[in-house]
């Protein structure tokens, strides 16, 4: 089964920072790969997604990852972050050959106004 | 509107006193899931379905049981509810064909005294 390891537990940024979050997993096959926002005291949202083509997807809030096969990563950027990306967020990989999920232990953002 | 729904959003209940938290969708989705988050340890996975009457353990099933007589249903079971049970649970749905981009509900909190 895969495993998704994220870096960072807890990153604290000032206002129009920018932003990158590591996420790798380790699994030989074709993976589809999320990122999702968890605001405090809500349910998990849908940030990006990557399945095929264009490695470097465009997803809401103007956050962008590049999917890197070689070094199975998905990072997670945003050039300049705002006060209300105070969050958590979770990568999760999908193992394509037996819809197995698995997500990383998330990444606490705080973003300082 | 489309959306996961769960009940109940709280919940305090002591040792061995079996419990039911429902979950349901509306949007047609095959595939529905279970997770637990604890802290550091991100979403683990307790069981999912792909389809009605077809359920399989996730990564901690232990304590756990589900049923899935209805599409739209996904019933989470603790049959004698123990402390270490204490955690947010999110209940996911997903089509088949959307490449497992999963939609959650808004979580129940559970708490074992």
């Amino acid at each position: 089964a895969q495993s998704v390891s994220q870096h960072n537990h807890h990153v604290i940024l000032s206002e129009a920072a920018s932003l990158e979050l590591g996420c790798n997993y380790s699994y030989g096959g074709t993976v589809n790969l999320f990122w999702y926002v968890q605001y405090p005291g809500q349910h998990l949202q849908l940030l990006l997604k990557y399945f095929s083509g264009d490695p470097l997807v465009k997803g809401i809030k103007g956050f962008e990852a590049e999917f890197i096969k070689s070094k199975f990563s998905f990072n997670l950027r945003k050039p300049s972050v705002q006060w209300s990306d105070t969050a958590e967020y979770f990568c999760a990989v999908n193992a394509v050959s037996n819809n197995d999920m698995r997500f990383g232990a998330g990444t606490r953002l705080t973003v300082k106004p | 509107e489309a959306q996961v729904t769960q009940n109940p959003r709280y919940l305090i209940t002591v040792t061995g006193k079996k419990l039911t938290v429902t979950c349901s969708q509306n949007m047609n989705h095959e595939y529905m899931s279970w997770y637990r988050q604890d802290p550091g340890l991100g979403l683990r996975q307790i069981y999912y379905s792909m389809n009605v009457e077809v359920t399989d353990k996730g990564d901690v099933p232990e304590g756990y049981k589900v049923s899935r007589k209805e599409k739209r249903n996904f019933p989470l079971i603790l049959e004698s509810p123990s402390p270490n049970q204490t955690s947010l649970y999110f209940c996911a749905s997903s089509s088949i064909d959307s490449f497992n981009e999963q939609f959650f509900g808004p979580g129940t909190r559970l708490t074992v005294l």
